[in-house]
């Protein structure tokens, strides 16, 4: 299986502030990766596919980036509705495999 | 807008087979087009894919679980289900049932709608 590690797995900060998560891939997975917001008691929901592309309906502060082994999620201006835990997912494999989660947390 | 609701027994005894349903709306399972799967969630855990299938393609599970498990359809009720047998405290998790990328594209172990998910609880 493809291993999926985050980072951090957790982080504390505050609105307006910028946020960087990193995900990195046991074997080149090429831009077949995606990224999940999940709020407590919800479902996850999808953010990012292709690495870099947005969803229709996410916000512009959200940015993909990244292909091969290595790549991040960019949150440019924290808004009060992105607390949450955020998962990648790479489905370049079979199995598919999802990163442990980085939750986002208020300062 | 594709819905998918998961039903089923919320506890479950150890050694016995958990049963899960998803019924689908917005969307026809035996069209063939998209897989579906099913994924869980350990409480304060990570998610894990547990296995899929397409009408038109094939049914594969996770190798972790593979032994135990097992998906089945029911076009006829836009329904799909989920058999884990010899259950252990360990499968205590939230199920969710997903829709994948269609068949044959990328996309297929990319899932776009999930339900809202079912606590499933092992415990005698």
């Amino acid at each position: 299986d493809i291993q999926m590690t985050q980072s951090p797995s957790s982080l504390s900060t505050s609105v307006g502030d910028r946020v960087t998560i990193t995900c990195r891939a046991s074997q080149d997975i090429r831009n077949n990766l995606g990224w999940y917001q999940q709020k407590p008691g919800k479902a996850p929901e999808r953010l990012v596919y292709a690495a870099s592309r947005l969803q229709s309906g996410v916000p512009s502060t959200f940015s993909g980036s990244g292909s091969g082994t290595e790549f991040t999620l960019t949150i440019s201006s924290l808004q009060p509705e992105d607390f949450a835990t955020y998962y990648c997912l790479q489905y370049n494999s079979y199995p598919p495999t999802f990163g442990q989660g980085t939750k986002v947390e208020i300062k | 807008q594709v819905q998918l609701q998961e039903s089923g027994p919320g506890l479950v005894k150890p050694s016995q087979t958990l049963s899960l349903t998803c019924t689908v709306s917005g969307a026809s399972i035996g069209s063939g087009t998209y897989y579906w799967s099913w994924i869980r969630q350990p409480a304060g855990g990570g998610l894990e894919w547990i296995g899929r299938f397409c009408t038109s393609g094939s049914t594969n599970y996770n190798p972790s679980l593979k032994s135990r498990v097992s998906i089945s359809v029911d076009t006829s009720k836009n329904q799909f289900s989920l058999d884990m047998t010899s259950v252990t405290a360990a499968d205590t998790a939230v199920y969710y049932c997903t829709r994948g990328g269609p068949l044959n594209s990328a996309y297929e172990y990319y899932f776009d709608y999930w339900g809202q998910g079912t606590l499933v609880t092992v415990s005698s």
